[in-house]
């Protein structure tokens, strides 16, 4: 069965330091990841997926089989950036999003 | 385009009581989603619908929980009778196909006392 691991519900960082995300997986077969977001008192939107290697916001996400991580890194957080962050994996198999627990980014100024 | 619509956002009921909720997906996506999002966790796909086909509903508390999308656009989501574990937020989403985007409603927060 797949799982994801978000490892820190609550993460702070200043303005313009940079940030990242971390999202590990267990998943058997070959995996598609995203990152979703959720800005306060708005609904859950796509952020990035890995196979389309775009950068969204300035956030970049790599896929590191080896080590089954897909982290979200931005070199320079901006306020606007404080909101929820789910790592999801889609199973081709089953054919569902399976969502971490999610984590809280808190951009201080 | 619009968005994913749900109705009520709101809802307190006591336990045993009934309740169901309501979505309206995007227009032309053929996948529908249930999500259950307890407080503190990442949605948890409760029922998947293909058309007004259910795809995957393994994890659906079938004893309490029930879902239909009769023609193949709105969907219900129905408890009955409910527990107090029910209390979460309900998410609707609607993408193409499966496989594809996401597209998330606003939700509808679940109070059982």
């Amino acid at each position: 069965a797949q799982r994801v691991t978000q490892p820190e519900k609550l993460l702070s960082v200043f303005k313009g330091a940079p940030v990242e995300l971390k999202c590990n997986y267990s998943y058997s077969g070959s995996p598609e990841l995203f990152w979703y977001v959720q800005y306060s008192r708005q609904r859950l939107q796509l952020l990035l997926r890995h196979i389309s290697r775009e950068s969204i916001k300035g956030f970049t996400a790599d896929l590191n089989k080896g080590e089954t991580s897909f982290h979200l890194k931005k070199p320079f957080a901006q306020e606007e950036d404080s909101a929820m962050y789910y790592c999801a994996l889609f199973s081709g198999s089953a054919r569902q999003l399976t969502f971490g627990s999610g984590t809280q980014l808190t951009v201080l100024p | 385009e619009a968005g994913v619509a749900q109705s009520p956002r709101y809802k307190i009921i006591e336990k045993r009581q009934s309740v169901a909720f309501w979505c309206n997906p995007i227009s032309g996506h053929a996948t529908l989603y249930w999500y259950q999002q307890i407080l503190g966790q990442g949605p948890k796909l409760l029922i998947q619908f293909q058309n007004n086909g259910v795809v995957d509903d393994s994890q659906l508390p079938k004893d309490r929980f029930s879902a239909e999308r009769l023609k193949g656009v709105d969907s219900t989501l129905k408890i009955q009778p409910a527990k107090l574990e029910d209390s979460a937020v309900y998410l609707c989403a609607s993408s193409f196909i499966q496989g594809e985007t996401q597209y998330f409603g606003p939700g509808t927060r679940l109070l059982v006392l």
